[in-house]
């Protein structure tokens, strides 16, 4: 079945520097993925998502990338701040019959900020 | 204001104890779903919702019922919890089939001891 493997699965960088996340999936038919960000004991939250007619989104410092041929996906995080300390999920939408998608989720991946 | 509610927050009970946590929205989204994630494994889909009175099984149904009356309602139903479904449990909702911005629960905590 469908899988989507999430790497790292923790990362600690220094305030101000870059943070990239990446995933890969293994059914082509996937045409969906979301990034998601779960701070401690809250829920997780959308924060930016990708078809797979885009090879490139963008939103202020959040940028997702799409290379469907290589079937992988990944969350680039400019100039981090304590803030964007979380853990983060990546999931892939794989269409079943029916029109229905599921959604298949990463193992998330744990990001750190140090000031 | 969108939102996804559940219900209770924090949950300890016995083994074999029957029990239900609710979940309601407000989007009139027809697509709702249960997780529950456990370190390590993210998030695993219990069961999904199309519509009213349409469930199917997701990655990890066994031990869970759910029921789908109404749009907006979509309650998760242990009917004899055991240890191992202690876990963090999210009700989710979404509209075009699953796809588009899913909206999670605040989550449940649930410990079966």
């Amino acid at each position: 079945g469908e899988n989507v493997e999430q790497h790292p699965s923790t990362l600690s960088v220094q305030e101000g520097d870059s943070a990239v996340i990446k995933c890969t999936y293994s059914d082509s038919a996937s045409n969906y993925f979301p990034w998601y960000k779960q701070e401690l004991g809250k829920r997780p939250q959308l924060i930016i998502d990708i078809r797979s007619n885009v090879g490139e989104k963008k939103d202020q410092r959040i940028a997702v990338t799409l290379n469907k041929t290589a079937k992988h996906f990944s969350l680039h995080i400019t100039e981090t701040q304590p803030e964007d300390s979380a853990v983060y999920f990546c999931a892939a939408s794989l269409m079943f019959s029916g029109g229905y998608n599921k959604l298949i989720f990463g193992a998330g991946t744990r990001l750190a900020v140090h000031p | 204001e969108a939102q996804v509610t559940q219900n209770p927050r924090y949950l300890i009970t016995v083994t074999g104890k029957k029990l239900t946590v609710t979940c309601s929205q407000n989007m009139n989204h027809e697509y709702m779903s249960w997780y529950r994630q456990d370190p390590g494994l993210g998030l695993r889909q219990i069961y999904y919702s199309m519509n009213v009175e349409v469930t199917d099984k997701g990655d990890v149904p066994e031990g869970y019922k759910v029921s789908r009356k109404e749009k907006r309602n979509f309650p998760l139903i242990l009917e004899s919890p055991s240890p191992n479904q202690t876990s963090l449990y999210f009700c989710a909702s979404s509209s075009g089939g699953g796809t588009g911005g899913a909206f999670f629960g605040q989550g449940t905590r649930l410990t079966v001891v």
